[in-house]
């Protein structure tokens, strides 16, 4: 079983502070990571995707990749209370499918 | 990306009724995908619709209970059956047609099965 955790939270951050976000996984050969942020009432929204070791920026979003430690992470730079959401992690594994393996996801709140 | 028209966007059924679920891309796309979550877990993979050929259904999930259809390479419906409350949740279509090969998904239809 290819699996994807993530602490489930809720993670509480001040307005303006830094959040970090973390997913394992647990299949070696994955190699397309993805974050979604996901509303409460709403459908997942794709907000950074990662392939390559190292960081990737993207506005106030950072993706971290480390294979080696079959991690991967999100930070958000600045919250604000408009990124109170659940954040999914999603791991494309190894073997040909293109089909994601997403974890429970971790709900962030940012107070002012 | 594709923008996905999912309805309904909710309803409350009865037991032992079926719900259709419909979703409409507004481009062509080779694989759609259902998913189901429930309430604070992500999100189940139920099947992977193709254009001209039977579905294919993942682990705990059969055809009879969750038919499929994909008449084209635009549309898709799901088919909740003989529903129990056990299968009240939100059930989600999707593509891939996101950035870098992520995922888009349809809006959600919230099913309350009573």
């Amino acid at each position: 079983q290819k699996e994807v955790e993530q602490n489930s939270g809720p993670l509480s951050v001040p307005e303006g502070a830094i959040a970090s976000l973390n997913c394992t996984y647990s299949d070696r050969g994955s190699q397309s990571f993805f974050w979604y942020r996901q509303y409460s009432g709403k459908s997942p929204e794709l907000i950074m995707s990662i392939y390559s070791n190292g960081d990737k920026e993207d506005g106030r979003f950072t993706a971290q990749l480390n294979k080696a430690s079959q991690y991967v992470s999100l930070l958000i730079r600045d919250s604000q209370p408009s990124d109170s959401a659940t954040y999914l992690c999603a791991v494309i594994p190894s073997g040909g499918s293109y089909i994601p393996t997403f974890g429970r996801g971790t709900s962030l709140i940012v107070h002012p | 990306s594709a923008v996905i028209s999912q309805k309904p966007s909710r309803d409350i059924c009865q037991r032992g009724t079926s719900l259709t679920i419909q979703c409409q891309v507004d481009s062509q796309v080779t694989m759609m995908f259902w998913y189901r979550q429930q309430p604070g877990q992500s999100l189940t993979l139920i099947a992977t619709a193709n254009q001209g050929s039977e579905a294919t259904y993942e682990s705990g999930f059969v055809i009879d209970k969750f038919p499929i259809s994909r008449p084209n390479l635009t549309f898709s419906t799901l088919t909740v059956s003989n529903m129990s409350p056990e299968d009240s949740s939100i059930y989600l279509c999707s593509d891939t047609t996101g950035a870098d090969y992520g995922y888009t998904f349809g809006s959600g239809t919230r099913l309350t099965v009573v």
